[in-house]
């Protein structure tokens, strides 16, 4: 029973490297997130999808991009990553969109950029 | 928009004591509130929720939460803890209609048990 899988667990860039952050989810949710986690700040929503076929930015989207591959998968980009990306990366998923339904998250990323 | 407090960063109780965190939000109505726990290298795991009803609401784990809408406060309380119960801990609160993006994270409060 999986639930929310993401890959790599963790990864070091440097600065201006790209990479991709993979969540894939096996519970039929329909909606998902990206969420990162820093020292103090708690949680921020960077993208989230609310259904498939759907991505919108969320409170802290400049410097990612996302992609709703299909209803299991969402992906998250960093095209030219910088040292204020270093952080916890965190895919969440709902069985719908809104906050009456409860999150589902996966282990993380840790990323560190140098 | 909604907003979360946690008070507390730090807390530290000994095994076998009660616990009890603090949670303030603000919201004009309603909301929806949730308690979630992080335990060390993973995420976060859903504790309990309330939505409307009784104010009183158990959770996983042991744990329950009250809604009081006079103080704007939901805390988080354990009679007697466990030394897994270690962890970070979160609150959050939706606004009842709100869109994917309406849930609000509080910062955390990072829980220490003594033996």
């Amino acid at each position: 029973n999986a639930g929310v899988t993401q890959t790599p667990k963790f990864q070091v860039l440097k600065t201006g490297q790209s990479m991709t952050l993979q969540c894939a989810q096996d519970m039929n949710h329909n909606s998902m997130y990206w969420y990162r986690q820093d020292p103090g700040m708690g949680l921020r929503l960077i993208y989230y999808s609310a259904s498939e076929g759907t991505t919108d930015k969320g409170e802290v989207p400049n410097g990612y991009n996302v992609s709703r591959l299909n209803k299991r998968e969402f992906s998250l980009r960093l095209e030219s990553a910088a040292p204020s990306q270093t952080s916890v990366y965190f895919c969440a998923s709902s069985e719908s969109p809104g906050p009456n339904s409860p999150l589902h998250f996966g282990n993380g990323t840790r990323l560190t950029v140098t | 928009a909604q907003s979360v407090t946690q008070p507390d960063i730090h807390i530290t109780v000994s095994e076998g004591a009660s616990l009890e965190l603090r949670c303030n939000y603000s919201y004009g109505a309603t909301p929806y509130l949730f308690w979630y726990v992080q335990s060390p290298g993973q995420g976060l795991q859903l504790l309990l929720k309330y939505f409307s009803g009784d104010t009183l609401v158990q959770g996983i784990k042991g744990f329950e939460a009250e809604f009081k809408r006079s103080q704007s406060s939901f805390n988080l309380r354990k009679p007697s803890v466990h030394w897994s119960d270690a962890a970070e801990y979160f609150c959050a609160v939706g606004a009842q209609g709100g869109g994917a993006d309406g849930l609000t994270f509080g910062k955390g409060t990072h829980l220490i048990i003594q033996p």
